[in-house]
């Protein structure tokens, strides 16, 4: 399964914009790049994915780099709630498509 | 629209008893996966049934833990009998058919305890 890296933990303070890095130097031309988030107590949530091109939506922006070896996920306006544990995840089409979880980067929101 | 349903939402039970864990997944969703974090430990998968056909059974811990999804429809998991290293928090979602672009919708997840 492709690999993704991410820091263990970030900080941020409500109202500011965050920025969460994710590097997946080996991605291969079909997978996508899924992000998921999960607060306390709760199952994972889906964020945004993309393949090639950058992708918003009404939680989240997904900047990806031209060579796809890397990603960012952007929060434009952090709050209490984006507090959670979000994870980076390369999914490969075909086969069982299944999400391959790591450590994820915990993100600390300040009021 | 309802989403992904678990039940229960959390089981105590002695070493040595069965279990069994139920998911609805959301109408018309094809794909159903489990997962499970065991305390400490990253969410790792479990299965993907298609419909009633399990597609991936490579993170099946060993042959305790059993998975049906008869009709298609709901699954269940089950384990028995249970060992302390079963405790955890059970995952299921489902999505629908695709491409590698599909979202999967998570269930609030079955908190298992074996005591």
């Amino acid at each position: 399964d492709a690999k993704t890296t991410q820091p263990n933990s970030m900080e941020s303070n409500e109202e500011e914009p965050v920025h969460l890095p994710c590097n997946h130097s080996t991605i291969s031309g079909t997978d996508y790049i899924h992000w998921y988030r999960q607060l306390p107590s709760q199952g994972p949530e889906y964020v945004i994915h993309g393949l090639t091109s950058n992708v918003n939506n009404r939680m989240a922006s997904l900047a990806i780099a031209e060579d796809r070896k890397s990603s960012t996920l952007i929060l434009h306006r952090a709050t209490l709630r984006d507090a959670a544990v979000y994870y980076c995840i390369l999914r490969t089409q075909g086969g069982s498509e299944k999400l391959v979880f790591g450590k994820g980067t915990k993100l600390t929101v300040n009021p | 629209e309802a989403g992904v349903t678990q039940f229960p939402s959390h089981s105590v039970i002695e070493k040595g008893q069965t279990v069994t864990l139920r998911c609805d997944p959301i109408s018309g969703h094809d794909n159903l996966y489990w997962y499970r974090r065991v305390m400490g430990k990253e969410i790792k998968f479990l299965l993907h049934f298609v419909k009633e056909s399990k597609q991936d059974e490579s993170g099946m811990p060993n042959n305790r833990f059993l998975a049906e999804r008869t009709g298609g429809t709901y699954s269940t998991l089950k384990v028995q009998p249970a060992e302390l290293e079963d405790s955890g928090v059970y995952f299921c979602a489902s999505s629908l058919l695709g491409t590698g672009g599909t979202e999967a919708f998570f269930g609030q997840g079955t908190r298992l305890t074996v005591v």
